[in-house]
């Protein structure tokens, strides 16, 4: 069956960098297109970033625009985001997600997410 | 990329039905067919309930309906039970390439 499990959250400063990754199994990831989306706490949902499933078109949010970097690796069926210049705002329970084979431009299978905290 | 408009709750008692609204602009929920709307309990992760505005994926119960009109998209919960009673969100695709969640909506079955 599907899975992702989100890794590489965790308390980083303000100005630091931290790269999340998103393993994926029980599919093929390079017919997908996969998202990342964001919760900070109590809050609602923010889409953060999409990729083609080969990597060949990014989109991203306003917010996180020329800081953040998606990008995968299909041969490790593996997906992640590089986050430069993090921001307390930044602070968010972190999820991957596939968009299936056809650009449906929905989220089908989510991870569990990774907790990132932005915090001196 | 401004977050779509949706009540902020909704309740209603068993058996009834209720429904979600959310309202974009024609550079998303307007003008493409691309709204799907997500479940999400607390402390869980989101759970897909309904995409390209009406599809129901396999397993999601029949009681869950979506549709458009305008700029303005619709999740329609007949039969409510307890166990609906959670957070909603509406997506739509935009004209930036881009995706957009809805503000949320909390449903409580009273």
């Amino acid at each position: 069956q599907v899975q992702l499990v989100e890794s590489g959250g965790g308390v980083v400063q303000p100005g630091r960098s931290l790269r999340l990754s998103c393993a994926a199994s029980g599919f093929t990831l390079s017919s997908y297109a996969m998202h990342w989306a964001r919760q900070a706490p109590g809050k609602g949902l923010e889409w953060v970033a999409v990729i083609s499933y080969d990597g060949g078109a990014k989109f991203y949010a306003d917010s996180v625009k020329g800081r953040f970097t998606i990008s995968r690796d299909n041969s490790k069926n593996t997906l992640y985001l590089q986050m430069n210049s993090l921001r307390a705002e930044d602070t968010a329970m972190y999820y991957c997600a596939t968009d299936p084979p056809g650009g449906g431009w929905y989220c089908d299978y989510w991870g569990q997410g990774t907790l990132v905290t932005v915090s001196s | 990329q401004s977050a779509l408009t949706q009540p902020a709750s909704v309740s209603g008692s068993p058996g009834q039905s209720i429904t979600i609204s959310c309202t974009g602009t024609s550079s998303d929920v307007g003008g493409y067919n691309y709204v799907s709307w997500y479940q999400q309990y607390p402390g869980k992760a989101p759970k897909l309930m309904i995409s390209d505005v009406s599809n129901r994926p396999s397993g999601v119960s029949n009681r869950f309906s979506g549709s458009k009109s305008g700029n303005t998209a619709s999740l329609t919960i007949s039969g409510l039970q307890a166990e609906d009673e959670a957070d909603y969100y509406c997506s739509s695709h935009t004209s930036s390439f881009t995706l957009v969640f809805g503000t949320g909506t909390e449903v409580t079955v009273l």
